[in-house]
């Protein structure tokens, strides 16, 4: 069975460019996070969907971050004008039905280089 | 920001032995979770502890949770090279499904 799948697993980028990470949940899986990991550090929440919907976008670091999950399946993670802080691993993960002690199922990441 | 603190922030051991990680956390939790990370890619879901549960066991695995002192300890028994990784509490609080993870605990097992 086919877990979470994400794309590309590297992006490099300069500065001041545009970008799209790309994430296939597992099929049947209704809640979609993402997260952002720096080196050395533990991932730090981004957004949350329940379906389509946002249900959580709180850890948004600011509005040149959007992510979008129109059909309830694949979402894209968009960054506008990108910064070097952005460099980053972006992980995605889905779960079940969002349930507090559903298990999150993480996929392999987006390695995100800003130059 | 990170809710919890793992502790030490890196171990190393010797194949056979046990490896106790521990973890932190500052505000009330709906449950704990442990994750394990491998080469700064995919996380892995390893167990889940409820805020009423007091402890845990999978396979060569023990999770303890004291509320009270808001804290948690991994214990990996007969450690082998494989369990090499790092190691991530994340918690869970009650109308949130976001984790919030802490800064990981780097296990090296030497063989």
């Amino acid at each position: 069975g086919a877990g979470v799948s994400q794309t590309p697993s590297n992006k490099v980028t300069e500065k001041g460019k545009y970008v799209e990470l790309r994430c296939d949940p597992i099929s049947g899986h209704t809640a979609l996070y993402w997260y952002r990991q720096s080196l050395g550090q533990g991932p730090e929440f981004l957004i949350y969907f329940q379906g389509t919907g946002a249900a959580d976008d709180s850890g948004l670091p600011n509005d040149r971050f959007f992510a979008v999950r129109p059909e309830g399946s694949v979402s894209t993670l968009k960054i506008q004008r990108t910064e070097r802080g952005d460099s980053a691993v972006y992980l995605c993960a889905s779960s079940r039905s969002g349930g507090a002690t559903d298990t999150q199922y993480f996929g392999p990441g987006t390695r995100l280089t800003v130059l | 920001s990170q809710q919890g603190e793992e502790d030490p922030q890196a171990l190393s051991i010797q194949e056979g032995e046990n490896a106790t990680m521990n973890c932190s956390y500052k505000t009330s939790i709906n449950n704990l979770q442990w994750y394990r990370q491998n080469s700064g890619r995919g996380l892995v879901h390893l167990i889940l502890i409820r805020s009423n549960e007091r402890e845990k066991h999978s396979g060569r695995l023990r999770v303890t949770l004291d509320t009270s002192k808001k804290s948690s300890s991994l214990l990996i028994t007969a450690s082998r090279a494989a369990d090499t990784a790092s190691y991530f509490c994340a918690t869970g609080i009650t109308g949130r499904r976001a984790l919030t993870f802490g800064s990981g605990t780097r296990l090296q097992v030497q063989p």
